[in-house]
C-alpha cells in the first residue's frame, strides 16, 4: 500500500459527460501528480500541483483540468468525454517537487467511455 | 517524440536466471533515472533510481547500469524470481525549460515473466 488513495476505481460513463477523479496524496507529501496510461502506452504525464499551486503541465487536453486543495487532496475533471478517453488514471505524489524524487502512486481509476 | 523508449514490449526469463531490461533516451539533459515496477491492477511502485553522475546504483537483487555516452540504461535482476513477473517502466527526470519543476518521462514499459 503506497499510502496514496483515489476513487473511484472503476467509473463507467457515456461521451459528452463530465467526470471527476479523486485522489488523495500520502501524509506529508506536498506535491500530486496525474498520469494517463492508455492501451499499449506508457504512463503520460498530465499535470503537477505542488501545495495547492500547478507547477507542471504535460500532455493535457484543454478538456481536463485539476486543482489540488487546501487539504492537498487533488481532483481531475474531464469533461466532453471522448471515447479515447477511457484510460487508467494515476494519481502518484512524492515530498518535493523534484529532485529524482520517488513518486508513490495510487492504485489508479479505471474510466470507461461508452 | 518519445524521449525514453523501451523496446522490448517483453521478456521471458527462467528463475534463477538473470533479466536484462533496456532502456534509451534522447534528452541529455535528463539527470535521474528511475525503475518503476507495476502489477496487474496496481498502481507502478518504485524499485530503484540512479543519478546521472554515476553509472551503477545496486539495491539487492537489483542493478542498474547508465550508459551516458550510449544514452542508455539497463536493470538486472538476478536471481529472477516468479514474483518479479510484473510490467517494468523505465523513467527519467529533468527540469522543465523554465527550471522550476521537475517532469517524470516514462517508456512504455516491458513485461517481464519468470518461469518457474
Amino acid at each position: 500500500d503506497s499510502g496514496v488513495t483515489q476513487t473511484p476505481k472503476h467509473l463507467i460513463t457515456a461521451t459528452g459527460q463530465r467526470v471527476t477523479l479523486r485522489c488523495s496524496p500520502r501524509s506529508g507529501d506536498l506535491s500530486v501528480y496525474w498520469y494517463q496510461q492508455s492501451l499499449d502506452q506508457g504512463l503520460q504525464f498530465l499535470i503537477q500541483y505542488y501545495n495547492g499551486e500547478e507547477r507542471a503541465k504535460g500532455n493535457i487536453l484543454e478538456r481536463f483540468s485539476a486543482q489540488q486543495f487546501p487539504d492537498l487532496h487533488s481532483e481531475l475533471n474531464l469533461s466532453s468525454l471522448e471515447l479515447g478517453d477511457s484510460a487508467l488514471y494515476f494519481c502518484a505524489s512524492s515530498v518535493f517537487a523534484g529532485g529524482g524524487n520517488e513518486q508513490f502512486f495510487g492504485p489508479g481509476t479505471r474510466l470507461t467511455v461508452l | 517524440d518519445q524521449q525514453v523508449k523501451q523496446n522490448s514490449p517483453s521478456l521471458s526469463v527462467q528463475e534463477g536466471r538473470i533479466s536484462i531490461l533496456n532502456c534509451d533516451y534522447t534528452n541529455s539533459m535528463f539527470d535521474y533515472f528511475l525503475w518503476y515496477k507495476k502489477y496487474p491492477a496496481e498502481g507502478p511502485t518504485f524499485l530503484i533510481s540512479i543519478s546521472s553522475i554515476k553509472d551503477k546504483n545496486e539495491d539487492g537483487r537489483f542493478t542498474v547500469f547508465l550508459n551516458k555516452s550510449a544514452k542508455h540504461l539497463s536493470l538486472h535482476i538476478v536471481p529472477s524470481q516468479p514474483g518479479d513477473s510484473a510490467v517494468y517502466f523505465c523513467a527519467a527526470s529533468a527540469w522543465n525549460s523554465g527550471g522550476s519543476n521537475y517532469k517524470l518521462t516514462f517508456g512504455k514499459g516491458t513485461l517481464l515473466t519468470v518461469n518457474p
